[in-house]
């Protein structure tokens, strides 16, 4: 089992329509998660960041934690074409040394006009 | 403006020639870290540092050196490239938890 994982897609969206990402964690104990969106050829770019359950907005993004079930998802709102890009869910272990952060293959999602 | 800088932003070389990457941080952040991104690995950590002179293996050290001589610099050094070292390579630092990346190094090992 990978320690972090997602759906590779494509996900294909609608413009104006709500993008749904989900990411999957091996280690119960981690506590931080973040989301990264990373355009093709281009360096990763932090997005949101969430630490407790529950839902986290900002903006037209929505980050959802549930510990319980070890699962972190983020909602697009609004789908723009200038969200096609790959979105990496980043985790940091409980144990892991310093600030090391475990990274998912990353969903690719394409919002079509 | 706060940034990550690494350069060269793009490299072709030959197996064995000696290379370094540079990175440097104008953050003042403590925690530095080197990673390579291929098709269908993701990004993997290669070495990482958590202040000045201390610095530890990730995920796939090998064939790769660092060091950390000063706070906001943190060199990736290749002594003797091989083809499957050809990457995408991106530093990173940070101070809490959320890294910051550089703008990407891409490598051709010929």
């Amino acid at each position: 089992q990978k320690e972090v994982e997602q759906n590779s897609g494509p996900l294909s969206v609608p413009e104006g329509a709500i993008a749904s990402l989900n990411c999957t964690y091996s280690d119960r104990g981690s506590q931080s998660f973040f989301w990264y969106r990373q355009y093709s050829g281009k360096s990763p770019e932090l997005i949101m960041s969430i630490y407790s359950n529950g839902d986290k907005e900002d903006g037209r993004f929505t980050a959802q934690l549930n510990k319980a079930s070890q699962y972190v998802s983020l909602l697009i709102r609004d789908s723009q074409p200038s969200d096609s890009a790959t979105y990496l869910c980043a985790v940091r272990p409980f144990k892991a040394a310093g600030n090391k952060l475990t990274f998912g293959g990353g969903t690719r999602v394409l919002v079509k006009p | 403006e706060a940034q990550v800088t690494q350069n060269p932003r793009y490299l072709i070389t030959v197996t064995g020639k000696k290379l370094t990457v540079t990175c440097s941080q104008n953050m003042n952040h403590e925690y530095m870290s080197w990673y390579r991104q291929d098709p269908g690995l993701g990004l993997r950590q290669i070495y990482y540092s958590m202040n000045v002179e201390v610095t530890d293996k990730g995920d796939v050290p090998e064939g790769y050196k660092v060091s950390r001589k000063e706070k906001r610099n943190f060199p990736l050094i290749l002594e003797s490239p091989s083809p499957n070292q050809t990457s995408l390579y991106f530093c990173a630092s940070s101070f809490s938890g959320e890294q910051f990346f550089g703008p990407g190094t891409r490598l051709t090992v010929l």
